[in-house]
């Protein structure tokens, strides 16, 4: 399967700064990527799919103008937190679509924490 | 998709065999059974998938049953590395991919 890293691991930034969480498919041209959030004991929620070189396609209730998101080659997406907030503080997680089953590949996951 | 049901929670002692069920009962026929795990403080991780044979792989075994409408996770000697929560999830082959609803899934716990 794809190997899929995230960067930052964790950032504690302010409320009302941004923060960019990077997304990369290390040893797989990623075509579709996803971004999932998931809060304190709480499952995953898909937030929305990035297609490379298209719009990103949001969840009902995700803000896009929010959490914006860019795939701009097949092997990275970014997922940038404008204006965040304490609330937006949860568990960012991407992940790989795979080609044959629909399986996907997750990362390891970023821990953002607004103050 | 249609909805998958699983315990909360379950323990195990360390190797010995576990049992992970998971109830679909409005599985489609183009419906993959698919399991993936997550340890904490960690993205989730494929474990297996399957269709309608029971499938074994480095990790785990998948027996499904022959109506499909329940499969179990089989993990043959669990190790303490093994405790995570396990999610049972459907996903249609050659459906928009994405979509993985992920519900509340099984919290494994294995002691020593």
């Amino acid at each position: 399967g794809a190997v899929v890293s995230q960067h930052p691991s964790w950032v504690i930034c302010k409320s009302g700064t941004s923060v960019k969480i990077e997304c990369r498919s290390l040893d797989f041209q990623a075509t579709t990527m996803f971004w999932y959030r998931q809060f304190p004991k709480q499952s995953l929620m898909l937030m929305a799919t990035s297609n490379e070189g298209s719009k990103a396609t949001y969840e009902q209730g995700v803000e896009k103008d929010k959490f914006l998101i860019n795939h701009a080659s097949l092997t990275l997406s970014t997922l940038t937190v404008t204006s965040a907030h304490p609330e937006d503080s949860s568990f960012y997680i991407c992940s790989v679509a795979g080609t044959t089953y629909n399986e996907q590949f997750f990362g390891p996951g970023t821990r953002l924490t607004v103050l | 998709d249609a909805k998958t049901t699983q315990p909360n929670s379950m323990e195990s002692n360390e190797e010995e065999p576990v049992h992970l069920p998971c109830n679909h009962s409005t599985i489609s026929g183009t419906d993959y059974i698919h399991w993936y795990r997550q340890l904490p403080s960690q993205g989730p991780e494929y474990v297996i998938h399957g269709l309608t044979s029971n499938v074994n792989n480095r990790m785990a075994s998948l027996a499904i049953a022959e109506d499909r409408k329940s499969s179990t996770l089989i993990l043959h000697r669990a190790t303490l590395r093994d405790a995570a929560v396990y999610y049972c999830i459907l996903n249609q082959y050659g459906g928009s991919q994405g979509n993985l609803i992920f519900g509340k899934g099984t919290k494994l716990s294995v002691k020593p």
